[in-house]
Protein backbone atom coordinates (compact mmCIF):
# COMPACT_ATOMS: atom_id res chain seq x y z
CA UNK A 1 0.00 0.00 0.00
CA UNK A 2 1.95 3.39 -1.17
CA UNK A 3 0.70 6.69 0.62
CA UNK A 4 1.16 10.22 -0.59
CA UNK A 5 1.34 13.21 1.49
CA UNK A 6 0.61 16.81 0.11
CA UNK A 7 1.83 19.00 0.20
CA UNK A 8 5.45 17.95 0.84
CA UNK A 9 6.61 21.41 2.57
CA UNK A 10 4.60 24.17 3.73
CA UNK A 11 5.31 27.48 5.60
CA UNK A 12 2.90 29.09 8.24
CA UNK A 13 2.99 31.26 11.43
CA UNK A 14 2.21 30.72 14.82
CA UNK A 15 -1.73 30.58 15.75
CA UNK A 16 -2.21 29.55 11.68
CA UNK A 17 -4.32 26.56 11.09
CA UNK A 18 -2.64 23.49 9.03
CA UNK A 19 -3.85 20.79 7.28
CA UNK A 20 -1.94 17.98 5.63
CA UNK A 21 -3.59 15.52 3.42
CA UNK A 22 -2.80 11.52 3.23
CA UNK A 23 -4.00 9.40 0.68
CA UNK A 24 -3.79 5.50 0.37
CA UNK A 25 -3.90 3.53 -2.67
CA UNK A 26 -5.78 1.25 -1.42
CA UNK A 27 -8.28 1.43 1.43
CA UNK A 28 -7.33 1.10 4.57
CA UNK A 29 -10.32 1.93 6.28
CA UNK A 30 -9.58 3.67 9.78
CA UNK A 31 -5.86 1.69 10.12
CA UNK A 32 -3.46 4.99 9.87
CA UNK A 33 -1.38 7.06 12.27
CA UNK A 34 0.23 10.02 12.54
CA UNK A 35 4.38 10.95 13.92
CA UNK A 36 5.81 14.15 14.66
CA UNK A 37 9.63 13.97 14.29
CA UNK A 38 11.71 16.90 15.03
CA UNK A 39 15.68 17.21 13.73
CA UNK A 40 17.84 14.73 15.35
CA UNK A 41 14.71 12.80 17.13
CA UNK A 42 12.63 10.17 17.18
CA UNK A 43 9.29 9.94 15.60
CA UNK A 44 6.68 10.71 18.35
CA UNK A 45 2.87 9.11 17.88
CA UNK A 46 0.11 11.86 17.67
CA UNK A 47 -2.86 9.85 16.33
CA UNK A 48 -4.01 6.36 15.75
CA UNK A 49 -7.30 4.89 14.20
CA UNK A 50 -7.26 8.05 11.82
CA UNK A 51 -8.55 10.14 14.58
CA UNK A 52 -7.60 9.13 18.10
CA UNK A 53 -5.59 11.55 19.70
CA UNK A 54 -2.76 9.89 22.15
CA UNK A 55 -2.29 9.98 25.32
CA UNK A 56 -0.37 13.48 26.13
CA UNK A 57 -0.65 15.13 22.87
CA UNK A 58 -2.21 18.76 22.72
CA UNK A 59 -6.20 18.83 21.79
CA UNK A 60 -4.94 21.00 18.59
CA UNK A 61 -4.44 18.16 17.05
CA UNK A 62 -6.83 16.52 14.90
CA UNK A 63 -6.72 13.43 12.69
CA UNK A 64 -9.96 12.50 10.34
CA UNK A 65 -10.75 10.57 7.25
CA UNK A 66 -11.17 6.77 6.26
CA UNK A 67 -11.09 4.56 4.04
CA UNK A 68 -8.61 6.06 1.21
CA UNK A 69 -8.27 9.99 2.38
CA UNK A 70 -6.90 11.60 5.83
CA UNK A 71 -6.15 14.36 7.00
CA UNK A 72 -4.20 15.85 10.01
CA UNK A 73 -5.37 19.60 10.87
CA UNK A 74 -3.66 21.56 13.57
CA UNK A 75 -5.98 23.90 14.94
CA UNK A 76 -3.44 26.83 16.11
CA UNK A 77 -0.24 26.14 15.23
CA UNK A 78 2.52 26.95 18.26
CA UNK A 79 6.13 26.94 17.98
CA UNK A 80 7.04 23.71 19.13
CA UNK A 81 4.66 22.18 16.66
CA UNK A 82 7.01 23.14 13.65
CA UNK A 83 8.21 19.84 12.43
CA UNK A 84 7.95 17.21 9.98
CA UNK A 85 4.86 14.84 9.91
CA UNK A 86 4.19 11.08 8.27
CA UNK A 87 1.24 9.30 8.31
CA UNK A 88 1.80 5.23 8.11
CA UNK A 89 -0.77 2.99 7.50
CA UNK A 90 -1.06 -0.04 10.07
CA UNK A 91 -3.51 -2.10 7.97
CA UNK A 92 -1.62 -4.30 6.32
CA UNK A 93 2.08 -5.43 6.17
CA UNK A 94 4.76 -3.91 5.32
CA UNK A 95 3.19 -0.79 7.16
CA UNK A 96 4.61 1.97 5.04
CA UNK A 97 5.18 4.90 6.06
CA UNK A 98 4.20 8.45 3.62
CA UNK A 99 7.04 10.88 2.33
CA UNK A 100 6.36 13.05 4.88
CA UNK A 101 5.38 16.91 5.00
CA UNK A 102 7.60 19.27 6.32
CA UNK A 103 6.40 22.68 8.38
CA UNK A 104 8.05 25.17 9.05
CA UNK A 105 8.15 28.88 9.53
CA UNK A 106 6.33 31.37 7.42
CA UNK B 1 9.08 4.22 32.67
CA UNK B 2 9.15 2.34 29.13
CA UNK B 3 12.23 2.80 27.62
CA UNK B 4 14.23 1.29 24.70
CA UNK B 5 17.92 2.05 23.65
CA UNK B 6 19.68 0.77 20.43
CA UNK B 7 23.41 0.26 19.97
CA UNK B 8 24.96 -1.76 17.21
CA UNK B 9 25.08 0.57 15.12
CA UNK B 10 28.90 1.94 13.06
CA UNK B 11 30.50 2.07 10.00
CA UNK B 12 30.88 -1.47 7.78
CA UNK B 13 31.99 -2.03 4.17
CA UNK B 14 29.49 -3.03 1.33
CA UNK B 15 28.92 -6.55 1.49
CA UNK B 16 29.86 -6.53 5.27
CA UNK B 17 27.81 -7.83 8.36
CA UNK B 18 25.47 -5.61 11.68
CA UNK B 19 24.11 -6.83 14.39
CA UNK B 20 21.89 -4.15 16.29
CA UNK B 21 20.28 -4.89 19.79
CA UNK B 22 17.52 -3.10 21.06
CA UNK B 23 17.27 -3.16 25.34
CA UNK B 24 13.85 -2.29 26.51
CA UNK B 25 12.70 -1.51 29.97
CA UNK B 26 9.66 -0.55 31.89
CA UNK B 27 7.31 -2.62 30.49
CA UNK B 28 6.21 -6.47 30.02
CA UNK B 29 8.09 -7.18 26.73
CA UNK B 30 6.97 -10.28 25.85
CA UNK B 31 3.63 -9.38 25.40
CA UNK B 32 4.31 -7.08 22.88
CA UNK B 33 5.21 -6.95 19.11
CA UNK B 34 8.87 -5.01 18.44
CA UNK B 35 9.82 -3.65 15.11
CA UNK B 36 12.78 -1.97 13.26
CA UNK B 37 12.44 1.76 11.30
CA UNK B 38 15.30 3.22 9.45
CA UNK B 39 15.63 6.51 8.12
CA UNK B 40 18.51 7.52 5.55
CA UNK B 41 20.03 10.69 5.89
CA UNK B 42 17.46 13.34 5.01
CA UNK B 43 14.79 11.08 3.86
CA UNK B 44 11.98 9.94 5.97
CA UNK B 45 10.61 6.69 7.76
CA UNK B 46 11.10 3.77 5.93
CA UNK B 47 9.26 0.17 8.30
CA UNK B 48 12.05 -2.48 8.15
CA UNK B 49 10.71 -5.29 10.02
CA UNK B 50 8.41 -6.60 12.62
CA UNK B 51 8.41 -9.55 14.96
CA UNK B 52 5.52 -10.34 17.60
CA UNK B 53 5.82 -11.54 21.33
CA UNK B 54 5.61 -14.89 20.51
CA UNK B 55 7.76 -14.96 17.93
CA UNK B 56 4.90 -16.28 15.61
CA UNK B 57 4.44 -13.36 13.75
CA UNK B 58 8.13 -11.89 11.80
CA UNK B 59 7.35 -9.64 8.54
CA UNK B 60 9.94 -7.55 6.44
CA UNK B 61 9.85 -5.03 4.20
CA UNK B 62 11.00 -5.78 0.48
CA UNK B 63 14.23 -4.14 0.29
CA UNK B 64 15.37 -6.20 3.70
CA UNK B 65 14.07 -9.80 2.39
CA UNK B 66 16.70 -12.13 2.68
CA UNK B 67 19.58 -10.50 4.08
CA UNK B 68 17.84 -8.73 7.52
CA UNK B 69 16.79 -11.07 10.10
CA UNK B 70 14.81 -9.78 13.25
CA UNK B 71 14.75 -11.78 16.19
CA UNK B 72 14.40 -11.17 20.06
CA UNK B 73 15.14 -12.24 23.17
CA UNK B 74 12.61 -12.31 25.62
CA UNK B 75 14.45 -13.36 29.11
CA UNK B 76 16.82 -10.70 28.33
CA UNK B 77 13.83 -7.79 27.29
CA UNK B 78 16.00 -7.18 23.57
CA UNK B 79 15.47 -6.93 20.47
CA UNK B 80 17.86 -7.55 17.15
CA UNK B 81 18.77 -7.08 13.88
CA UNK B 82 20.73 -9.01 12.21
CA UNK B 83 22.17 -7.30 8.89
CA UNK B 84 23.94 -8.90 5.89
CA UNK B 85 25.07 -8.12 2.71
CA UNK B 86 24.82 -4.79 3.61
CA UNK B 87 24.55 -2.28 0.88
CA UNK B 88 24.83 1.89 0.41
CA UNK B 89 21.24 2.01 0.40
CA UNK B 90 21.20 0.43 4.02
CA UNK B 91 22.95 3.72 5.38
CA UNK B 92 20.40 5.16 8.11
CA UNK B 93 19.57 5.75 11.77
CA UNK B 94 18.01 2.51 12.73
CA UNK B 95 15.29 2.78 15.58
CA UNK B 96 13.57 0.07 17.50
CA UNK B 97 9.50 0.86 18.39
CA UNK B 98 7.02 -0.98 20.29
CA UNK B 99 3.58 -1.75 18.46
CA UNK B 100 0.81 -0.70 20.82
CA UNK B 101 -1.07 -4.14 19.64
CA UNK B 102 -2.69 -1.51 17.23
CA UNK B 103 0.51 -1.72 14.75
CA UNK B 104 0.95 1.80 16.16
CA UNK B 105 4.46 2.70 17.50
CA UNK B 106 3.99 4.66 20.69
CA UNK B 107 7.69 4.32 21.87
CA UNK B 108 10.82 4.82 20.12
CA UNK B 109 14.29 4.46 20.97
CA UNK B 110 16.73 7.19 20.21
CA UNK B 111 18.14 5.38 17.25
CA UNK B 112 21.08 4.03 15.69
CA UNK B 113 23.83 4.92 13.23
CA UNK B 114 24.39 2.31 10.52
CA UNK B 115 27.04 3.77 7.80
CA UNK B 116 27.87 1.10 5.00
CA UNK B 117 30.94 2.59 2.56
CA UNK B 118 34.15 1.79 1.36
Amino acid sequence: IQLTQSPSSLSASVGDRVTITCRASQGISSFLAWYQQKPGKAPKLLIFAASTLQSGVPSRFRGGGSGTEFTLTISSLQPEDFATYYCQQVNSYPFTFGPGTKVDIK
Amino acid sequence: EVQLVESGGGLVKPGGSLRLSCAASGFTFSDYTMIWVRQAPGKGLEWVSSLSGNTRYIYYADSVKGRFTISRDNAKNSLYLQMNSLRAEDTAVYYCARDDFGGNNDYWGQGTLVAVSS
